[in-house]
């Protein structure tokens, strides 16, 4: 499972609230992404990392926020939640082979 | 942008075949499959490289034509395992690993 884990694992939160979700790998990978799965769109890039306090946008980054202060974390923010941010968040890790993605459980996140 | 999957869902019984396409309108650099279960996490399956060798391991396995900017994922004779949703991810030149996913091919095995 590459070690990755995530948290929360569920969370139901307010419109306007700010949401911190945290991945964490013990396997030290370099490259580190952040996507949201909704139905009827697969998996869609929000934000990567490519090193510590080195990140970039994905093609849906609107409205969220990352940090990665250490090697093994890579957190996601959602500065003032919102309902259209309802869906599920995996977070992955790139390996060193061929560039295989491995994911985490994923984050199940309900705006009300 | 994204990746074209077709079928968008199939049915097979046991020991039956099936092939996923995923085309992209993109030059890509590569090309990955990967498996979700209902309520889990994707999980990778194989990459094709630009240049690179038709991959493949048991009874599934992927090939990449590069002018034609398309994959096809071959199962053959299905086990009821083989159920779950298949996503092709694709990525051009660079290093930084991005992927664009298709919306997903949803396959059901039947006894």
């Amino acid at each position: 499972d590459a070690g990755i884990t995530q948290s929360p694992r569920h969370k139901v939160t307010e419109t306007g609230t700010p949401v911190t979700l945290r991945c964490h790998q013990t396997e030290n990978h370099r490259y580190m992404y952040w996507y949201r799965q909704d139905p009827g769109h697969g998996l869609r890039l929000i934000h990567y990392s490519y090193g510590v306090k080195d990140t970039d946008k994905g093609e849906v980054s609107d409205g969220y926020s990352v940090s990665r202060s250490k090697t093994e974390d890579f957190l996601l923010t959602l500065e003032s939640a919102t309902s259209s941010q309802t869906s599920v968040y995996f977070c992955a890790v790139r390996a060193l082979g061929e560039g295989e993605q491995f994911f985490g459980p994923g984050t199940r996140l309900t705006v009300l | 942008q994204q990746p074209v999957q077709s079928p968008q869902a199939v049915i097979l019984r046991e020991g039956e075949d099936a092939v996923i396409n995923c085309s992209s309108s993109k030059a890509l650099y590569s090309v990955h499959w990967y498996r979700q279960k209902h309520g889990e996490a994707p999980v990778f399956l194989m990459i094709l490289l630009k240049g690179g060798e038709q991959k493949g391991h048991e009874k599934i396995s992927a090939s990449f034509n590069e002018k034609k900017q398309q994959s096809s994922l071959y199962l053959t004779a299905s086990q009821l395992s083989y159920s779950g949703t298949y996503f092709c991810g694709t990525a051009g030149s660079g290093n930084t690993g991005k992927l664009i996913f298709g919306q997903g091919t949803t396959l059901q095995v039947k006894p």
